[in-house]
């Protein structure tokens, strides 16, 4: 069953980076697809991007101009940068494995990480 | 983008009771080329993460109980659980994977009555 943990800051303050990393265990990064999806207080859930096991992207678009994830299959690890944060990027942060079967990969999660608070505030 | 609405917001049923909690999207997400429905159900439980239940709306996950199930085609999906148990309380969350950006329901609270 493979595991998957987020790590990196839990505050940050407006306008800087947030810096998440997810390290994936009991499996390997290869062959799957790899998203960030986040979850203010008390809200629903906001899906941010994704990346390949071959390190091609995509974002979603109300985002895309300060979202960056990135893969480094030498230590089963992938990461999320989210550039000039404000207070409405305080949340809860979850790296996900997206479902694939057969060599095609779907945008929906099969496996969750169990989420990183992450708030903005100086 | 395609907008996910889920109703009720919040329902509560009965132990052993059915509950039916219902995903309308803003535009099909039957996708003609393999006639599949990009629709997937999850749970989530306070303090965990999102659970994924179903996907392609209607294929049960493995090792989600039978009392779970899904049905529904083009904008209009359901989830029923079909004997509501105390561990079924949580919310629930319809989401679409059939174009960027890929958005859930604004979830369905379910309580015991």
């Amino acid at each position: 069953q493979v595991q998957l943990q987020e790590s990196g800051p839990g505050l940050v303050k407006p306008s800087e980076t947030l810096s998440l990393t997810c390290t994936v265990s009991s499996g390997s990064i290869s062959n799957y697809y790899w998203s960030w999806i986040r979850q203010p207080a008390g809200k629903g859930l906001e899906w941010l991007g994704f990346i390949s096991y071959s390190g091609s992207t995509n974002y979603n678009p109300s985002l895309k101009s300060r979202v960056t994830v990135s893969v480094d299959t030498s230590n089963n690890q992938f990461s999320l940068k989210l550039s000039s944060v404000t207070a409405a990027d305080t949340a809860v942060y979850y790296c996900a494995r997206q479902y694939c079967s057969s060599g095609s990969c779907y945008p929906y999660f099969d496996s969750w990480g169990q989420g990183t608070l992450v708030t903005v505030s100086s | 983008d395609i907008v996910m609405t889920q109703s009720p917001d919040s329902l509560a049923v009965s132990l052993g009771e059915r509950a039916t909690i219902n995903c309308k999207s803003s535009q099909s997400v039957l996708y003609s080329s393999d006639n599949k429905n990009y629709l997937a159900w999850y749970q989530q439980k306070p303090g965990q993460p999102p659970k994924m239940l179903i996907h392609w709306a209607s294929t049960r996950e493995s090792g989600v109980p039978d009392r779970f199930s899904g049905s529904g085609s083009g904008t209009d999906f359901t989830l029923t659980i079909s004997s509501l148990q105390a561990e079924d309380v949580a919310i629930y969350y319809c989401q679409h994977y059939y174009s960027n950006p890929y958005t859930f329901g604004q979830g369905t609270k379910l309580e015991i009555k």
